[in-house]
């Protein structure tokens, strides 16, 4: 596609159930990463993905998150038994590969509130 | 460990005046340096990235920076504010391989 797509846009989830946040990065994109945004703060990194390498997972807060990546396509973040802290905009972001003088393009995120 | 500052976390200026917002990273090697805008209710936009070269950069919406590595510094500048340049900037590093680490952001009000 044109661009990064998120989805869903916005969630809103009970405490203590799972939720799924998918990403569709850049096609042809071999680098991609997930941050999260709380009200009013920057961004926090979770987990990065470059191609076929093992990706850098040391960002992800607690056992609760977890990612996958389908080659170098879709990935889905999954948060499990959700907590009000996690609500925040989780942002997924890919480049055409992991140099970093390569811009890195920014989907519009998903909106999660943890009720 | 890699960081990035921005020691400013909420800057308001006229519109029409000049702009500077400040950035300030530690890293052990000369790193790619970027500026993001995010706009209210929209995702991040590159404003302009530094790797190598000419030390000022000109970037988008009229926005330049300068790397000076003696002050491991990467200052956003703009001479006249526009009101629609009201939002949040980023500062952030990448690095070869590794993930971006982003500053906390400064929030930018703009006066009529």
């Amino acid at each position: 596609g044109a661009g990064v797509s998120q989805s869903p846009s916005n969630k809103v989830t009970e405490k203590g159930k799972d939720v799924e946040l998918r990403c569709d990065p850049i096609s042809g994109h071999t680098a991609l990463y997930w941050y999260r945004q709380r009200l009013g703060q920057g961004l926090e990194f979770l987990i990065y993905f470059q191609g076929n390498s093992a990706p850098d997972k040391s960002g992800l807060p607690s056992d609760r998150f977890s990612a996958e990546r389908t080659g170098e396509s879709v990935s889905t973040l999954t948060i499990q038994r959700t907590q009000q802290e996690d609500s925040a905009v989780y942002l997924c972001a890919s480049s055409l590969d992991g140099v970093p003088g390569n811009t890195i393009y920014f989907g519009e995120g998903s909106w999660l509130t943890v009720v | 460990a890699q960081s990035v500052t921005q020691p400013d976390i909420h800057i308001t200026v006229s519109e029409g005046a000049s702009l500077e917002l400040r950035c300030n990273y530690s890293y052990g090697a000369t790193p790619y340096l970027f500026w993001y805008v995010q706009s209210p209710g929209q995702g991040l936009q590159l404003l302009l990235k530094y790797f190598s070269g000419d030390t000022l950069v000109q970037g988008i919406k009229g926005f330049e920076a300068e790397f000076k590595r003696s002050q491991s510094s990467f200052n956003l500048r703009k001479p006249s504010v526009h009101w629609s340049d009201a939002a949040e900037y980023f500062c952030a590093v990448g690095r070869y391989g590794q993930n971006f680490v982003f500053g906390p952001g400064t929030r930018l009000s703009v006066l009529p």
